[in-house]
């Protein structure tokens, strides 16, 4: 099946600081890339859905200020939490769909975990 | 809009066991259902997809249907191991491209 990455893994940072997470799918073109979050023993919710070389359209209640996401070509897209908050602290996963094999089916990024000190 | 619900939202069952979980999801408008499986602090692992015009598909031990007009789906386990243990998340993708979930199945598998 496809593969999606997402790196980093593991990211600590400070309170104030930017984090930037990365998603990639390695073998094919991802027309649109979802962003999630999950809080411990909850579901994922959606946060934004970016297709490649326009705007992300983002759930009701996400701050898209905050939550920057870029998706500049057809394998990366970038979420950046900036001026970051303990409270931004979650598992954000990344998804990716494509077009021709991969059809509709959405290939999930390992997810990467950040804590905010 | 869109909501996911799962029963129950933890279970736990002695190895051997075959066990059933369910989703169950308010708009009958989806282009497919699909099952995934999570492990703890971990990204998510498809297991499988329904296409809205399936009733179901099947991949070793397990089978998944789905009946959209009632807007319910099941996932069926056969002979449960311990390696099985995972939170068990299913998805529908709406036909205006949207993807929701549902709260999940904690599933404990007892040796």
């Amino acid at each position: 099946g496809a593969v999606v990455s997402q790196h980093p893994s593991r990211v600590i940072c400070k309170s104030g600081t930017s984090v930037k997470i990365e998603c990639r799918s390695l073998d094919f073109q991802a027309t649109t890339m979802f962003w999630y979050r999950q809080f411990p023993k909850k579901s994922l919710m959606l946060m934004a859905t970016s297709n490649e070389g326009s705007k992300a359209t983002y759930e009701q209640g996400v701050e898209k200020d905050k939550f920057l996401i870029n998706h500049a070509s057809l394998t990366l897209s970038t979420l950046t939490v900036t001026s970051a908050h303990p409270e931004d602290s979650s598992f954000y996963i990344c998804s990716a769909r494509g077009q021709g094999r991969v059809g509709y089916e959405q290939y999930f990024g390992p997810g990467t975990r950040l804590t905010v000190t | 809009k869109q909501e996911v619900t799962q029963i129950p939202a933890a279970l736990s069952v002695p190895e051997g066991e075959n066990l059933v979980l369910n989703c169950s999801f308010t708009d009958s408008a989806i282009y497919n259902l699909q099952w995934f499986r999570q492990d703890p602090g971990k990204g998510l692992t498809s297991l499988l997809l329904i296409q809205s015009s399936q009733r179901e598909q099947t991949s070793g031990r397990l089978n998944a249907s789905l009946d959209k007009s009632s807007g319910r789906s099941t996932l069926y386990i056969a002979a449960s191991q311990p390696g099985d243990s995972a939170t068990y998340l299913c998805a529908v993708l709406n036909t205006g491209n949207q993807f929701y979930f549902g709260t999940g199945t904690s599933l404990t598998v007892i040796p």
